[in-house]
C-alpha cells in the first residue's frame, strides 16, 4: 500500500490560493489519488480524485506531474471556512478497503 | 435522502460492558465501512463490508465484531468495552458504480467514551 506524506499544518489568508502537496513515491500503477476534508466533529467529505494530470471541480483542482510521485491540491481563494484538516489518499481503484487515512494537513485560514 | 446516519451519537461506557453502534445508508450502496479516529489522528478501518452478508477485517479489527444482515444496515459490535477503545467511530459507505469509485459518504460519528 502507497504511503502518503504531507504537512502537518499551513496558514493562509482569506482570498489567497492554497496548495497542499502530497507525496506518494511507492505509488501502484493502478492506483488513484483521492483528497478528503474533514470539519471538526464531523466525517470526511470528498473533494477530488484523479490518476494524471490534472483534474478540476467546482471545489478544487488536482495536479498530478507524469511521474506520479506527487500530487497537489489547489483550493482558489479560500474563505475562513475551508479551514479543516485534508487528507491525501492513494490505493486501488475499485478497492477502497485499501484506503488509508494519515494524519492529514491541517489548514487553518485568517482573516 | 438522509445519507449515512448513526446511533447513538454519543455513550459512555464503563470497562466491560457491550454495546452495539448503528450505522444506516440510504443510497444502495454496496459497500459500507467502520473507522475509528483518535485524536489528532486520521481515520484507520476498523471493519468493512462489500455486501449483504459479508464482512472482512481492516486495520484494527481486534475486540470489535460486525454484521450486515441488510444491505442498509452495517452494526459494530464491542463485546467487553476498554478504555482503549474509546474514540470517535465514523461509519461510510460507498458504490462501485459510480464514477469517482473511491469516493465514501460519512456518517456523522459516534463519540464513545469507555471508563
Amino acid at each position: 500500500l502507497a504511503k502518503t506524506t504531507q504537512p502537518i499544518s499551513m496558514d493562509s489568508y482569506e482570498g489567497q490560493e492554497v496548495n497542499i502537496t502530497c507525496s506518494h513515491n511507492n505509488i501502484a500503477t493502478n492506483d488513484y489519488i483521492t483528497w478528503y476534508q474533514q470539519f471538526p466533529s464531523q466525517g470526511p467529505r470528498f473533494i477530488i480524485q484523479g490518476y494524471k494530470t490534472k483534474v478540476t471541480n467546482e471545489v478544487a483542482s488536482l495536479f498530478i506531474p507524469a511521474d506520479r510521485k506527487s500530487s497537489t491540491l489547489s483550493l482558489p481563494r479560500v474563505s475562513l471556512s475551508d479551514t479543516a484538516v485534508y487528507y491525501c489518499l492513494v490505493g486501488p481503484y475499485s478497492s477502497a478497503s485499501k484506503i488509508i487515512f494519515g494524519s492529514g494537513t491541517r489548514l487553518s485560514i485568517r482573516p | 435522502n438522509a445519507g449515512v446516519t448513526q446511533t447513538p451519537k454519543f455513550r459512555v461506557l464503563k470497562t466491560g460492558q457491550s454495546m452495539t453502534l448503528l450505522c444506516a445508508q440510504d443510497m444502495n450502496h454496496e459497500y459500507m465501512y467502520w473507522y475509528r479516529q483518535d485524536p489528532g489522528m486520521g481515520l484507520r478501518l476498523i471493519h468493512y463490508s462489500v455486501g449483504e452478508g459479508t464482512t472482512a477485517k481492516g486495520e484494527v479489527p481486534d475486540g470489535y465484531n460486525v454484521s450486515r444482515l441488510k444491505k442498509q444496515n452495517f452494526l459494530l459490535g464491542l463485546e467487553s468495552a476498554a478504555p482503549s477503545q474509546t474514540s470517535v467511530y465514523f461509519c461510510a459507505s460507498s458504490s462501485i458504480s459510480r464514477g469517482n469509485d473511491n469516493e465514501q459518504f460519512f456518517g456523522p460519528g459516534t463519540r464513545l467514551t469507555v471508563l
